[in-house]
């Protein structure tokens, strides 16, 4: 059984450029969660998506990201205009159902790194 | 609001000594989960353990244990007898069982463990 595959495992961006980072969850797995890892720090909490839906994005940045998990495909991450305070690993992880009892699934992140 | 605090930034120890990894958290919630992640230099996410607010049961897995103590809203994590491939960033996790905020982790700062050989 796959786990929690993300790709790109690095991506490197110049300052003004697109990110895409890409989550494809465990097989049967309909909840999607996104943490981000800046450096020197803890795991944060971006957003939460069930397929088609955003249910939670209180730790979004208000402007230039975005994330989407649809019917079809992988969850996508945007981040668009890229600065260098964007540089951070990226992690992904999915669950059967939601609730605080569900295992979170984590995959191997996305490093970004904004030059 | 919750809250997890790792107060050990970092921690040395030689290989065969025991080390305790301290977490203390917060929380207003009666219904709440408690988890242990390792994320080894390689980078990866690894699960180690996931205990419920009503199991107070203390837990061993091989050289790992866990000791949940509700009253000091403590969950402390123990490694005996180190090893050289226990060094990793250890970070603690708390979530609220509620279904409708799935299941949003709030994370400690982590604590770095350097075993020494």
């Amino acid at each position: 059984n796959a786990g929690v595959m993300q790709n790109p495992r690095h991506l490197v961006r110049r300052r003004g450029q697109e990110a895409r980072l890409r989550c494809s969850p465990v097989k049967g797995h309909s909840h999607v969660y996104w943490y981000r890892q800046l450096p020197e720090e803890g795991l944060k909490f971006m957003v939460y998506l069930q397929k088609e839906n955003i249910i939670d994005e209180s730790g979004m940045p208000k402007e230039r990201f975005s994330a989407e998990f649809p019917k079809e495909g992988p969850s996508i991450l945007r981040i668009q205009q890229v600065v260098r305070g964007d540089s951070a690993a990226y992690f992904c992880a999915s669950s059967p159902k939601g609730g605080g009892n569900s295992p979170l699934h984590f995959g191997n992140g996305t490093r970004l790194t904004v030059t | 609001a919750q809250k997890v605090t790792q107060a050990q930034t970092e921690i040395s120890v030689v290989e065969k000594e025991d080390v305790t990894l301290d977490c203390v958290y917060e929380t207003r919630d009666t219904t709440y989960y408690l988890f242990w992640y390792k994320q080894p230099p390689s980078g990866e996410l690894v699960f180690l353990i996931r205990r419920n607010s009503f199991d107070e049961q203390n837990e061993i897995s091989g050289r790992y244990s866990w000791n949940f103590q509700k009253s000091t809203s403590s969950f402390n994590f123990t490694i005996t007898a180190s090893q050289v491939v226990d060094s990793a960033v250890y970070f603690c996790a708390l979530s609220e069982a509620g279904g409708e905020y799935g299941n949003k982790l709030v994370f400690g700062a982590g604590t770095i463990l350097r075993v020494k050989s």
